[in-house]
Order: structure tokens, then C-alpha cells, then sequence
């Protein structure tokens, strides 16, 4: 399709619980990028995939986040055990060329940790 | 750590009136863009400005870029209501990392 779909838009989860965010990038783009918006300001990067590799994973927090973009199937983010500070929008992004071109972003899941 | 940083973080401005909104940075990059985010929305690519380009433009909407001073304006003119949102700026850096953003500039319009 042409836009960028994020499942759920909306998810609550109690501290400590899984939570998991999917996207769907546009077809044909083969960069899928993740990013944290706290506080409808600051955007922290995440994670991106060329494909179904990982391009750049500098943003990650090792220990509780993980994230694939596997063949066939929506890219997802999971976050392990989440804590209150995990509450945020979650924005994907896909891209045709990387970071040489502009982001098509989609809608966001809003994570709230109770 | 944010790359880019918006000047002002908010502007009130009457309709029909321009809006100027800059973004200074910090590493030399290979092209900064800008982007609009409506309220409780994705966010939305405006223009993309490469590091050899000083001034693009897009209807209603001005860029320029000074790599010397490592800035750069976004000018909205004749503006509207319907241009009521946040605005970011962001960066890719010479190595082609990714996109780093500022913390944007709160525009609201009135009509």
C-alpha cells in the first residue's frame, strides 16, 4: 500500500508485561526505521532494517527491546517487562534509498505503561 | 542527544501572516529535512534539502540551508489555519546515519 500501517494505535499495558508494535512498511521501500516520540517532543531513534537486516541499531536499549522485519510478515518491535518510563508513541518509517531520502512515517501506537 | 535544534519552540501568528522557523545543527551533514507533525498524527516529509543546495522550495513553503553557520529556515508564507502543527527538522550526517531530529517548533495559526 502507500502508507506506513501501525497496529495497534493504541495499547496499555501493566508494568512488567510484553508489549508489542507492528508496522507495515510500503511496498517496495526496503528501509524500515523505528522511533520513540516522549512527550509530543523529542524523537529518540530506535532501530532500522534494510530488508530483513538490521542497518542500524545504535538507539536500541539492549536489554528489554528487540525488533525484526522478517520476509512476508509486518516488522515488529517488542518490548520486554515494560516500564513506566516505555510510555510513548511509537512511530515507523519506511524509506526507498535509506536516509538519503525522506521517511514516510505512519500513524504511531501510543504505549501506555501502567 | 539531539542533532538539531528548533528556534522557537512556539510561534503564535495571525492567518495570512509568514512563519519562520530555523534549525541549527551540530555535525556536518549530507541533507537536512523538514517535517510537519499534526497533532496526535504521524509525522509528514515537507522538503528535502541536500548539503551542496542553499535555498528549495515547495508551494507555499522556503528552505535554505548555510552549512557554515550550520542552520537552517523553514518559511511558511501566507499561512492558514490548516498549517496549525509541529515542525522538525531533521539530519543525516555525512556517514549517511540516520535521521536525527530536533524538538521542533509548536506553529499555531489563527484564524
Amino acid at each position: 500500500g502507500e502508507e506506513v500501517a501501525q497496529t495497534p494505535k493504541h495499547l496499555v499495558r501493566g508494568e512488567g508485561q510484553k508489549a508489542k508494535l507492528y508496522c507495515a512498511p510500503i511496498k517496495g521501500h526496503s528501509y524500515v526505521f523505528w522511533y520513540q516520540q516522549v512527550l509530543k517532543n523529542e524523537f529518540k531513534f530506535l532501530i532500522s532494517f534494510q530488508n530483513e537486516n538490521v542497518f542500524d541499531e545504535t538507539g536500541m536499549p539492549k536489554e528489554r527491546f528487540s525488533a525484526k522485519c522478517l520476509p512476508n510478515s509486518p516488522c515488529s518491535l517488542e518490548i520486554q517487562a515494560t516500564k513506566l518510563e516505555d510510555s510513548a508513541v511509537y512511530f515507523c518509517a519506511s524509506s526507498q534509498s535509506g536516509n538519503l531520502w525522506g521517511y514516510t512515517f505512519g500513524s504511531g501506537t501510543r504505549l501506555t505503561v501502567v | 542527544s539531539q542533532q538539531g535544534e528548533e528556534d522557537p519552540q512556539a510561534l503564535s501568528i495571525q492567518e495570512g501572516e509568514n512563519a519562520t522557523m530555523n534549525c541549527s545543527y551540530k555535525t556536518s551533514i549530507n541533507n537536512l529535512q523538514w517535517y510537519r507533525q499534526n497533532s496526535g498524527r504521524g509525522l509528514v516529509h515537507l522538503i528535502l534539502i541536500r548539503s551542496n543546495e542553499r535555498e528549495k522550495h515547495s508551494g507555499r513553503l522556503r528552505v535554505t540551508l548555510d552549512t557554515s553557520k550550520k542552520s537552517s529556515s523553514l518559511l511558511i508564507t501566507a499561512s492558514r489555519a490548516a498549517d496549525t502543527a509541529s515542525y522538525f527538522c531533521a539530519t543525516v550526517d555525512n556517514a549517511g546515519n540516520m535521521l536525527t531530529f530536533g524538538g521542533g517548533t509548536r506553529l499555531m495559526v489563527k484564524p
